[in-house]
């Protein structure tokens, strides 16, 4: 059974750091995974997928990285700023599977 | 990618009344998720929806409480029936579209029941 964990759960950084958030999954059969960002009451919006044939993907100061054989995902923020501030949710869809899985998030606030 | 619209936005009810959540994509998609994240949780799949046939639920959902319909391929509906407070909570529409089967959720429903 797929499960989805993120660490840490909360993190507090000052503005214009770079900065590393954690997704571990422990099953390595996965189809793609995929990184969200949640802001309060809102629905989540798509961040970066990464294919289970790719390592990494890219999108502006957002760089999210894939290893399957040691279930691990990173997503990298650079220089990051207030308005990153938001829950940052990982989600794994297994192959041959319908459901995606998702991790706890890691809240992340960015103080100016 | 996909375009999801939701109604109402949010809602205040009274325990023991009902609310029917709207989902609109802007694509055909054949399966349709919904999601109850309570606050400060993580997302619990409710059910799958597929146009023409039952809805799925997962362990915890019946479908006397959280009656679906799916009456074809960009739209869905989610009932709360019965409301009690414990059933304040965001409850999001949600789709997997395209070569990559991506995932893209609606805005959210904020129900609040008192």
């Amino acid at each position: 059974k797929q499960e989805v964990t993120q660490i840490p759960a909360a993190l507090s950084v000052p503005e214009g750091e770079n900065l590393v958030l954690n997704c571990s999954f422990t099953d390595s059969a996965i189809y793609n995974l995929q990184w969200f960002r949640q802001d309060p009451g809102k629905g989540l919006t798509s961040l970066l997928l990464i294919q289970s044939s790719q390592r990494e993907q890219t999108s502006g100061r957002l760089n999210a990285s894939l290893d399957k054989s040691s279930g691990r995902s990173t997503l990298y923020i650079a220089a990051s700023q207030p308005g990153d501030s938001a829950t940052y949710l990982c989600a794994v869809l297994n192959t041959g599977g319908f459901k995606t899985i998702f991790g706890a998030g890691t809240r992340l606030f960015v103080k100016a | 990618s996909a375009v999801i619209s939701q109604k109402p936005s949010r809602d205040i009810c009274q325990r023991g009344t009902s609310l029917t959540i709207q989902c609109q994509v802007d694509s055909q998609v054949t399966m349709m998720f919904w999601y109850r994240q309570q606050p400060g949780q993580s997302l619990t799949l409710i059910a799958t929806a597929n146009q023409g046939s039952e809805a799925t639920y997962e362990s915890g959902f019946v479908i006397d409480k959280f009656p679906i319909s799916r009456p074809n391929l960009t739209f869905s509906t989610l009932t709360v029936s019965n409301m009690s407070p414990e059933d304040s909570s965001i409850y999001l529409c949600s789709v997997r579209t395209g070569e990559y089967d991506t995932q893209y959720f609606g805005p959210g429903t904020r129900l609040t029941v008192l």
